[in-house]
């Protein structure tokens, strides 16, 4: 069965360093989508990211990059140079191909410190 | 800009009311949207996929009476929660696919409600 795991319920990041989200995932379908979104406190999801399966290379989007390892079922969010306004939920997601329903992970809240 | 609006973004109201959510695609035609409930600090939970022409699927524990969803057009899905009480107090959020089921989905900005 498919599943999506965030072990990470909270991290704290100092402004302009980097921080990595963790997300493990489980599926039997070879061909899924990973996606990460945010989630402030305002309540809006906003997509960040996203990495199909069949992809070589690693998805980029300005400070967002994912660090996909298949092998290992792992599809980290780095967030390089982090920002005050980065401090928000995190959730990691997949869909897969032969599925119907995209899945969400449990969060990962991450607070920018000054 | 958005591509999924949802209305209205904040709900209060008294117990016993009926509050009806809207969710609807812009530019495009979804004939599935999806509607999910979260509670603080908490995940998204799928309560149910709105087909449209047909009855929607509800996730188990859900209560189909309580929670009604109509998808009359390919760009509008409605969840209305009868007579709602206070545990039913929660964000409502609703999202559609605008392509094949490994893409990410298009979400709406959510409804708060609280039920007095």
């Amino acid at each position: 069965a498919q599943k999506i795991t965030q072990t990470q319920p909270g991290m704290f990041v100092q402004e302009k360093e980097a921080v990595t989200l963790d997300c493990t995932y489980d599926t039997s379908d070879p061909s899924y989508g990973l996606f990460w979104y945010k989630q402030p406190s305002s309540g809006e999801m906003i997509f960040l990211i996203y990495q199909g399966s069949y992809d070589q290379q690693n998805a980029t989007e300005g400070r967002y990059s994912l660090n996909f390892q298949k092998a290992r079922k792992s599809a980290n969010l780095v967030i390089s140079a982090s920002q005050l306004g980065d401090s928000a939920m995190y959730f990691c997601a997949m869909g897969e191909t032969g599925g119907f329903k995209t899945i969400f992970g449990a969060g990962t809240r991450l607070f920018v410190k000054a | 800009g958005a591509v999924v609006s949802q209305h209205p973004s904040w709900v209060i109201c008294k117990s016993g009311t009926s509050v009806k959510i809207e969710c609807r695609s812009l530019d495009f035609q979804a004939t599935t949207m999806f509607w999910y409930r979260q509670f603080p600090k908490q995940s998204l939970m799928l309560m149910a996929t709105s087909n449209e022409g047909s009855k929607a699927t509800y996730e188990q524990g859900v209560e189909k009476d309580k929670f009604l969803i109509n998808h009359a057009s390919l760009t509008l899905s409605t969840l209305t929660v009868t007579s709602a009480h206070p545990e039913d107090s929660s964000f409502y959020i609703c999202s559609a696919p605008q392509g094949p089921s490994n893409q990410p989905q298009h979400f709406g900005d959510g409804t708060r409600l609280s039920i007095l």
